[in-house]
């Protein structure tokens, strides 16, 4: 059975702090998507990163970056010097590969506060 | 360009009625998914729908629920006999044969009363 995990519910922090929030899978396919969509007050989700199972590089885009480490089957987002902005719902999720790769399959988020 | 557009934004509707939810995907994307996320809780997935092939209803939670597609255009999402446990945000998402992400509308709150 395929299965997220974001342990951490709820996560308070003061601006510019770093922050990382955890995500840890199951799956028994080999190859597979991870994805990680931020959901801000307004509700709408947003896409943030794709990652393929085959592809253990970590990626950073300006503030963000992320962890893939297939050996714990984690994929771990980290925000450096958080801003207000960042406060949300962080979401991380895991599909099947390829074209006909199904549903995304969600952790319950983790809820990120982030104070001036 | 656009995006997944859904409507409507808001539906409050009695138990025991029937609702129709509407999502038009962006253009060219073949696939489509419903979703429903109750009140502080993640996605939990319903139907999936692949260019010409048979939806994939696994997710749906009783025979209540069912959804069309026409083509790779708009679907729309029935809920009949609306229960309390129904109340939910139900979000529609498309996405390209590549990339592979899938694009989020700003979803449909049903309250049912």
């Amino acid at each position: 059975a395929q299965k997220v995990t974001q342990a951490q519910t709820e996560i308070s922090v003061v601006e510019k702090e770093d922050v990382t929030l955890d995500c840890v899978y199951e799956t028994r396919d080999t190859t597979y998507y991870l994805f990680w969509y931020k959901q801000p007050p307004s509700g709408e989700l947003v896409f943030l990163i794709r990652r393929n199972s085959f592809d253990e590089q970590n990626e950073i885009s300006g503030r963000y970056s992320w962890n893939f480490q297939k050996s714990t089957s984690s994929f771990n987002f980290t925000i450096t010097a958080s801003q207000v902005v960042d406060s949300a719902v962080y979401f991380c999720a895991l599909s099947g590969y390829g074209g006909s790769q199904g549903n995304l399959i969600f952790g319950k988020g983790t809820k990120l506060s982030v104070k001036p | 360009g656009a995006g997944v557009s859904q409507s409507p934004s808001n539906k409050v509707t009695e138990k025991g009625k029937d609702v129709e939810l509407r999502c038009d995907p962006i253009s060219g994307h073949t696939a489509l998914y419903w979703y429903r996320q109750r009140l502080g809780q993640g996605l939990e997935f319903l139907i999936y729908f692949q260019g010409n092939s048979a939806p994939d209803k696994s997710g749906l939670p009783s025979d209540r629920f069912s959804a069309e597609r026409t083509g790779e255009s708009v679907s729309t999402l029935t809920i009949q006999r609306t229960q309390q446990e129904d109340s939910a945000v139900y979000l529609c998402a498309s996405r390209a044969a590549f990339p592979y992400e899938q694009y989020f509308g700003p979803g449909t709150r049903l309250t049912v009363t």
